[in-house]
């Protein structure tokens, strides 16, 4: 069966710090993966996808990057943290065969201070 | 831009009651519809999901009804249980055909009164 992972589960970190976190899918192949950031009490913002290694599209302007430096690992990253990085960031993927359906990661808490 | 959006924020019902929640959605290209559901803290899990071939869809416990002429979603909780509180997130597909994205709407807090 297909799991995915991201860690850390928390973090605080203050501003001006880089950030990295780390999303890994396990038991599918080429598959579809996505950031999302979650304010508190908010909707799901999708932040970037990817479709394959070193493909990545961003969906809006922003202080983070993303990397797909192999099949199933997705990074998402940032030079210097700002307070509006704060929230609740998670990775989903989907099959990459037109079925739509994504499959959450259990998110990362990031407190920026 | 494409917006999924939700009539109410926030919704209560008592245990054992069925709960509805609904959804509007604008992007008349849209042909997939899927709810999650949304626990503190933790991320979103399936639910069910509707084509737009579909009026209805059947899950356990879970109904999805789809009516594409006033672009609306609503899903169907029979016989609520304290576990089904949580945030209920519709999304759609918006014209996001070819990378499967998906356009998700601001949610609805569900709260289970026992």
């Amino acid at each position: 069966s297909q799991t995915i992972h991201q860690w850390p589960a928390t973090l605080v970190q203050p501003v001006g710090s880089p950030l990295s976190l780390e999303c890994t899918v396990e038991g599918t192949s080429n598959p579809n993966l996505y950031w999302y950031r979650q304010a508190a009490g908010r909707g799901l913002q999708l932040l970037f996808y990817s479709v394959g290694i070193g493909q990545i599209s961003s969906e809006v302007p922003q202080n983070l990057s993303a990397s797909r430096p192999q099949d199933r690992q997705f990074i998402l990253s940032s030079k210097k943290l700002l307070l509006s990085d704060s929230g609740f960031y998670l990775c989903a993927w989907s099959t990459g065969t037109g079925m739509y359906e994504q499959y959450f990661g259990p998110g990362t808490r990031l407190t920026v201070t | 831009g494409e917006s999924v959006g939700l009539h109410l924020p926030t919704l209560s019902v008592q245990e054992g009651d069925n709960s509805i929640i609904n959804c509007a959605y604008s992007n008349s290209a849209s042909d997939y519809f899927i709810w999650y559901k949304q626990e503190s803290g933790k991320g979103p899990q399936f639910i069910i999901d509707i084509r737009s071939n579909m009026d209805k869809r059947q899950g356990q416990r879970v109904t999805v009804l789809l009516n594409k002429t006033v672009k609306h979603l609503s899903l169907q909780i029979a016989a609520t249980q304290p576990g089904d509180s949580a945030v209920y997130f519709c999304a759609e597909n918006g014209s996001n055909f070819g990378n499967e994205k998906l356009t998700f709407g601001t949610g609805t807090r569900l709260t289970i009164i026992p």
